[in-house]
């Protein structure tokens, strides 16, 4: 069954520590994305990769850091610069960020850290 | 950067009542407009998207108008039901980088039966 696994579902985070969330997807897609979502702020976007071994900032990249070694793989880590990490994390991927027929976003069902 | 805003933030309808939600953007080069709904403690899904080479946009039940003179789109519900309760999004890109969007706060739509 194809889709996006994120993993875990609830993290819990005392503040300085850095947390790695995980996210995997077998659609075979070429681009993935990581979106925050916070109440009453809609989802913003973090970080970006269209490509295995490249990556892109997105509007709230400050406190994150990504890879992408492989296709399947797009693992976000919160760090603890991040001064305001509680939030909702929802990764993302896209068939091909250029040219594709369609501009269908398929979402992980998301992790929720919770800083203590 | 793109700047989406959307109205209402929620929306109380009963059932079988029409139900719209408006958003607003301010780059004029975007080009895409999709809406997902995200029912509550589930993943965001596609309900319905349009391009600005199109004005309207309809399937079954739900319809989707943009006018890019005036920078707005819309989502019309009709003949609401109680599972269409959930949170909508209005989102906004440029074709040529589809996943990099920009969301809408999000509504609430509450259907009551």
């Amino acid at each position: 069954d194809g889709g996006i696994t994120q993993s875990p579902k609830y993290l819990f985070r005392k503040e300085g520590q850095n947390v790695t969330l995980s996210c995997e997807q077998n659609l075979n897609h070429d681009a993935m994305y990581w979106y925050r979502q916070d109440p009453g702020q809609g989802l913003r976007l973090i970080y970006y990769s269209q490509i295995v071994n490249d990556f892109q900032k997105g509007d709230i990249a400050e406190g994150y850091s990504v890879s992408r070694e492989k296709k399947e793989s797009f693992p976000l880590t919160v760090t603890s610069a991040q001064k305001n990490p509680t939030a909702f994390y929802l990764c993302a991927s896209i068939p091909s960020s250029r040219g594709a027929n369609t501009g269908e976003l398929f979402f992980g069902e998301g992790s929720r850290l919770t800083v203590l | 950067g793109e700047n989406v805003e959307q109205h209402p933030s929620t929306l109380s309808v009963q059932e079988g009542d029409s139900a719209v939600i408006k958003c607003t953007y301010s780059d004029s080069a975007s080009n895409y407009f999709p809406w997902y709904k995200q029912e509550l403690g589930k993943r965001p899904q596609l309900i319905i998207d349009i391009r600005s080479n199109v004005g309207e946009k309809k399937d079954q039940r739900i319809a989707v108008t943009l006018n890019k003179t005036a920078k707005h789109f819309s989502l019309h519900i009709t003949e609401t039901q109680p599972e269409d309760s959930a949170v909508y999004f209005c989102a906004a890109s440029s074709l040529t980088s589809y996943g990099k969007l920009t969301f809408g706060q999000g509504t609430i739509l509450t259907v009551h039966p």
